[in-house]
């Protein structure tokens, strides 16, 4: 149980364009999500904390504009990149704990490749 | 904030053999530990965690120690095998209950375990 997906697995795009990437709660609900960013054999660094039907909660020196959090139901959660450029190029990984579950631990996605050419 | 501190960075081992990871934290608030297992192209899969108001837990071959006095906790996995090699993340966290953790992550070990 608590299988947390994200989709795409891997995108590539042009710099200046726009990329959506879906993380979903599978078998439960999830009111907080959590969006990771991980550069290459480095660790993972939260980016911002996803609430459903409210506004995410950036950490600093993240900016608010440029990645777009949207957590319109119980099992998902979006980030945009918008307007990417090369040093967007990362693994985004999300990760979730199921709602009502005081002690559940934090599950992960299995992440998503953006590399902006 | 929290910082957590992770060693060694690279750790090789013989198939069989053990393997320890140690890490340190700063905020003596924080009451949950997490472990994960990363393998390349993945996210991270978590493998054991502790809270604080344990010393030690254990699942099969893989244990983890506490020491709140000292910050520190460990990450101990025996007789490895070649399966095991992966990098592992320790964390650390204030958790209070309900979906807000806010984990602070160390920098990885990238554990190989040769055949």
């Amino acid at each position: 149980g608590a299988v947390v997906s994200q989709h795409p697995s891997w995108v590539i795009c042009k710099s200046g364009t726009s990329v959506k990437i879906e993380c979903r709660s599978l078998d439960f609900q999830a009111t907080t999500m959590f969006w990771y960013r991980q550069f290459p054999k480095q660790s993972l660094m939260l980016m911002a904390t996803s609430n459903e039907g409210s506004k995410a909660t950036y950490e600093q020196g993240v900016e608010k504009d440029k990645f777009l959090i949207n957590h319109a139901s119980l099992t998902l959660s979006t980030l945009t990149v918008t307007s990417a450029h090369p040093e967007d190029s990362s693994f985004y990984i999300c990760s979730a704990t199921p709602a009502g579950r005081p002690n559940s631990p934090l599950h992960f996605g299995n992440g998503t490749r953006l590399t902006v050419t | 904030g929290e910082n957590v501190e992770q060693h060694p960075s690279t750790l090789s081992v013989q198939e069989g053999d053990s393997a320890v990871i140690k890490c340190t934290y700063s905020d003596s608030a924080s009451n949950y530990f997490p472990w994960y297992k990363q393998e390349l192209g993945k996210g991270p899969q978590l493998i054991i965690d502790i809270r604080s108001n344990v010393g030690e837990k254990k699942d099969q071959r893989i244990a983890v120690t506490l020491n709140k006095t000292a910050k520190h906790f460990s990450l101990h996995i025996t007789e490895t095998q070649p399966e095991d090699s992966a990098v592992y993340f320790c964390a650390a966290s204030l958790h209070s209950g309900g979906s807000n953790y806010k984990l602070t992550f160390g920098k990885g070990t990238l554990l190989t375990v040769n055949p």
